[in-house]
């Protein structure tokens, strides 16, 4: 079965502080993909990215930036240089593949980021 | 671009009343998805369709039953609602092969 653990539910930051985000899996399948999602206070799920598990290059993306380490089963998210936008609960997801068609999203719990002004 | 429609975005509903959940999307995904989310638990899905036909149970099914009425449309059902269902629900849809979802904007339902 494939499982997302976020150990961290909430942090807390004052702006312009870094932020990481832990973010740990556990599955049986040799491909698979990984997926952060933002979740600000107005509800919806915000994309921010995804990876396969075939490529272990980290990427930056303006403020953000994402370590995914295959050995650890670890994909970790850091925002740099926090703003008040950022407070947000931001989700870890892993996707496993059907048979058939389609695939199904495993989240981990959620880690809350609180960045005061 | 509509993407994935949910209706309604509010509900209050009495132990044991019954109602459905609608979820729509307009971009020819095969794939769609019901999500509960709750705090501290992340989204949990609760039953899947892979493509038009076929509906498949989830991690939490209990308490609920889909219809996945064509392409476009998988809706939720709650035969006799509980307390325990009340949630913040999200539907979902991806193409198949593609790793994108997208979700709609929720539906967050109380029981009382």
């Amino acid at each position: 079965a494939q499982k997302v653990t976020q150990a961290q539910t909430e942090i807390s930051v004052v702006e312009k502080e870094d932020v990481t985000l832990d973010c740990v899996y556990e599955t049986r399948d040799t491909t698979y993909y990984l997926f952060w999602y933002k979740q600000p206070p107005s509800g919806e799920l915000v994309f921010l990215i995804r990876r396969n598990s075939f490529d272990e290059q980290n990427e930056i993306s303006g403020r953000y930036s994402w370590n995914f380490q295959k050995s650890t089963s670890s994909f970790n998210f850091t925002i740099t240089a926090s703003q008040v936008v950022d407070s947000a609960v931001y989700f870890c997801a892993l996707s496993e593949v059907f048979k058939a068609a389609g695939n199904k999203l495993t989240f981990g719990g959620g880690t809350r980021v609180l960045v005061k002004p | 671009n509509a993407g994935v429609t949910q209706t309604p975005k509010f509900q209050v509903l009495k132990t044991g009343q019954s109602m459905t959940l609608q979820c729509a999307q307009d971009m020819n995904h095969n794939s769609m998805y019901w999500y509960r989310q709750d705090p501290g638990m992340g989204l949990r899905l609760i039953y899947y369709s892979a493509s038009e036909g076929t509906t498949d149970k989830g991690e939490v099914p209990n308490g609920y039953n889909v219809s996945r009425l064509n392409k476009r449309e998988f809706s939720l059902r709650l035969e006799s609602a509980a307390p325990s269902q009340t949630s913040v629900y999200f539907c979902a849809s991806s193409h198949t092969g593609i790793r994108v979802y997208t979700f709609g904007s929720g539906t967050r339902l109380t029981v009382v």
